[in-house]
């Protein structure tokens, strides 16, 4: 059981260009969560979707982008790369979104813009 | 707004030593709050939790109580090991935050545990 996956774990991109982070998830959980965390700051939510075709903002949506076609799959989309958006990435899953069902987190993408 | 404050690290203790790391929050009604952990080159893991007021949350020898008169959720453990070398984020679900199990991140503390 692999849980929550991501690729790349490194990668630096220049100003201007675009990626896409990839996620996934074996444990067939509805929600799924995209964070991103700065340097001395706690995690902020990007984007959320709630099943497959579902999606909606979070705290920090601009500049990015996300896809939900199948329950397993939540990529995450950097169309034009700035320097501000250079920080470590996080995916994470829940099953349901009661605090009761944990949201399971993936080891995470570091990305730098120069 | 509803808002997480940890104390600042690193926290460097010897192994055996007790660890406190203050965690108060700033939140509406009654939030559900979270100890989660991040292991080196690893992502965050559920360490423990609390729904309700006076709630004892505890998982591994860490503990943490719910206390709604000084809004805290303060993580305790009598004695570390250096396998507890990680870093430690406090979280709060706020009541009524949406359908979509919101989670309010404080800024993590580093724990360093020598031999």
């Amino acid at each position: 059981n692999a849980g929550v996956t991501q690729t790349p774990k490194f990668r630096i991109l220049k100003i201007g260009q675009s990626m896409t982070l990839q996620c996934t998830q074996d444990m067939n959980h509805n929600y799924m969560y995209w964070y991103r965390q700065d340097p001395g700051m706690g995690l902020k939510l990007i984007y959320y979707s709630v099943g497959a075709g579902i999606t909606d903002k979070g705290e920090v949506p601009n500049g990015y982008n996300v896809s939900r076609s199948t329950t397993e799959d939540f990529p995450l989309r950097l169309e034009l790369a700035a320097p501000s958006q250079t920080s470590v990435y996080f995916c994470a899953s829940s099953l349901l979104p009661d605090p009761t069902y944990e949201q399971y987190f993936g080891p995470g993408t570091r990305l730098t813009v120069t | 707004g509803n808002s997480v404050t940890q104390m600042e690290g690193p926290v460097t203790l010897s192994e055996e030593a007790f660890l406190t790391i203050n965690c108060t929050y700033t939140a509406t009604g009654y939030p559900s709050l979270f100890w989660y952990v991040q292991y080196p080159g690893e992502g965050l893991q559920l360490l423990l939790k609390a729904t309700k007021a006076d709630d004892k949350g505890s998982n591994k020898g860490f503990e943490a109580t719910y206390r709604k008169e000084t809004t805290s959720f303060h993580l305790e453990k009598g004695s570390v090991q250096v396998s507890d070398s990680a870093v430690y984020f406090c979280a709060l679900k706020a009541a009524g935050s949406g359908g979509y199990n919101k989670l309010i991140f404080g800024a993590g503390t580093r724990l360093a545990v020598h031999p």
